[in-house]
């Protein structure tokens, strides 16, 4: 079974500290890692695609990395708009575009 | 997410009574997928489709039905809810190969 789990549930930094969230997976052949963002009464907003070990990609602050047992979404110099839960999710090999989410990491970052 | 409308985005009711959520979208994606999201438990799929008339079962479907008669349009009925039914729901398209895009949600109470 097809599995995501992310840590820590909680973070909460001040404003410029850096920091990462984990995600460790376990599936039966990886297809894509998806990372995603979700504000408060709203629905999960795409950040990332990972397809393979030693990927990268970036975007603002924001940088998502991939080894064959996690990823990483690495948060350089928050800011208080980077507040939100980060939700982490992977897709299975075989044909299914289903994904299997982790619980997220709700993020607050303080001025 | 623009191109998703989900209705209604509240809704309150007893238990015992049908309940349908409409997911409407206007991208043309092939696959739309219902998910709800619950403290501790993160996103679960209830089920999915993948094309007109096309459904399967995601990973807590019990207890609920789903028709998709066109493109555009994905309901999801509780055909008697129950209390356990509350939660908030997502609806998601998505193409193949492509990350999959999410509505804002219902929030559904069921007393």
């Amino acid at each position: 079974e097809d599995q995501v789990t992310q840590s820590p549930e909680a973070l909460r930094l001040q404003e410029g500290e850096s920091s990462s969230l984990n995600c460790s997976y376990t599936v039966s052949g990886l297809r894509g890692l998806f990372w995603y963002r979700q504000d408060p009464g709203k629905g999960p907003e795409f950040l990332f695609t990972l397809y393979s070990a030693g990927e990268e990609k970036e975007k603002e602050r924001l940088k998502a990395t991939l080894t064959k047992k996690e990823s990483f979404l690495h948060i350089t110099a928050p800011k208080p708009e980077d507040s939100a839960t980060y939700l982490c999710a992977v897709q299975a090999k075989g044909g299914s575009e289903k994904l299997v989410f982790g619980k997220g990491t709700k993020l607050t970052v303080n001025p | 997410d623009a191109g998703i409308t989900q209705s209604p985005r509240h809704k309150v009711t007893e238990t015992g009574t049908p309940v349908t959520l409409r997911c409407h979208q206007t991208e043309n994606h092939r696959y739309m997928y219902w998910y709800r999201q619950d403290p501790g438990h993160g996103l679960r799929l209830i089920h999915y489709s993948y094309g007109v008339k096309d459904t399967d079962k995601g990973e807590v479907s019990d207890g609920y039905s789903v028709s998709r008669s066109k493109t555009e349009d994905f309901l999801l009925t509780l055909e008697s809810a129950t209390s356990s039914q509350t939660s908030v729901y997502f609806c998601a398209t998505g193409t193949a190969n492509q990350p999959q895009h999410f509505g804002d949600g219902t929030r559904l109470s069921i007393l």
